[in-house]
C-alpha cells in the first residue's frame, strides 16, 4: 500500500531535550515535506526537499532541522525543543511533476 | 505572495442540508488549487483538486469549480451526511522557485447533526 508513515504518533517531552520525528514514504517519491498544524493558523510549511541531499527553509523553519539522507526517509529534529512548539505535524510526500502531496497520519507533540 | 482564505467556522447543519464552504485565493501564476479533508484523529486526505480555470473537481459529492475571474475554489454538496463531519482545508499549491508548497487556509469545522 502506497503510504506516507510517520513515527512517533503521539509524544509529550519536556522542554530541552532533543528528538526526532520519523518520516518514511514507499512511492519513491523525490519531494519530501514537513508541515505543522496550530489552531486557527492552518498548516505551517516547516522544511522541504526536492531530492536526496537537498532541503531548504519552508516558512517556519526556526527551532527545527531535517536531513535527507535517503530518498524515502526525511526526519524532523528539535535540538531543543521549547513549548511553543507544541503543535501536530504533518510529513508530506510528492512525485515530480505531480501536483498533488500525499500526507502522513500527524504526530501530536507536547513540549512541557 | 499566495495566501487562501476560507470561511471561519465552525459550521452546524442538520443532515441532508446543503453545505457550501468559501474559499477565495492570491496567487501568482498558474496555481492548483486543492481541498482536503482531515477526520477526527485522522491525517489529512484529498477531497477534491483542480488543476486550471473552469476545472471542477468532485467526490464523494462533493464538488469545487476554480474560477480564475473571481479566484475562488468554493466547496459545497447538496446533501451532508453525519459522516462528512469533519475539518476542510482549502490550499493552494504553486511554484516558489523549486518549492512547489501547498499553501493552506485555516481549515473550517463542520459538524452534522443527524
Amino acid at each position: 500500500e502506497a503510504q506516507v508513515t510517520q513515527n512517533p504518533r503521539y509524544l509529550i517531552t519536556v522542554t530541552g531535550k532533543k528528538l526526532t520525528v520519523t518520516c518514511s514514504q514507499n512511492m519513491n517519491h523525490e519531494y519530501m515535506s514537513w508541515y505543522r498544524q496550530d489552531p486557527g493558523l492552518g498548516l505551517r510549511q516547516i522544511y522541504y526537499s526536492m531530492n536526496v541531499e537537498v532541503t531548504d527553509k519552508g516558512d517556519v523553519p526556526e527551532g527545527y532541522k531535517v536531513s535527507r539522507k535517503e530518498k524515502r526517509n526525511f526526519p524532523l529534529i528539535l535540538e531543543s525543543p521549547s513549548p511553543n512548539q507544541t503543535s501536530l505535524y504533518f510529513c508530506a510526500s510528492r512525485d515530480t511533476g505531480g501536483r498533488e502531496q500525499f500526507f502522513g497520519p500527524g504526530t501530536r507533540l507536547t513540549v512541557l | 505572495g499566495n495566501s487562501v482564505t476560507q470561511m471561519e467556522g465552525p459550521v452546524t447543519l442538520s443532515e441532508e442540508a446543503f453545505l457550501t464552504i468559501n474559499c477565495t485565493y492570491t496567487a501568482t501564476g498558474y496555481p492548483s488549487l486543492f481541498w482536503y479533508v482531515q477526520y477526527p484523529g485522522e491525517g489529512l486526505q484529498l477531497l477534491l483538486k483542480a488543476t486550471k480555470a473552469d476545472d471542477k473537481g468532485s467526490n464523494k459529492g462533493f464538488e469545487a469549480t476554480y474560477r480564475k475571474e473571481t479566484t475562488s475554489f468554493h466547496l459545497e454538496k447538496g446533501s451532508v451526511q453525519v459522516s462528512d463531519s469533519a475539518v476542510y482545508f482549502c490550499a493552494l499549491g504553486n511554484s516558489g522557485g523549486s518549492n512547489y508548497k501547498l499553501t493552506f487556509g485555516k481549515g473550517t469545522l463542520l459538524t452534522v447533526n443527524p
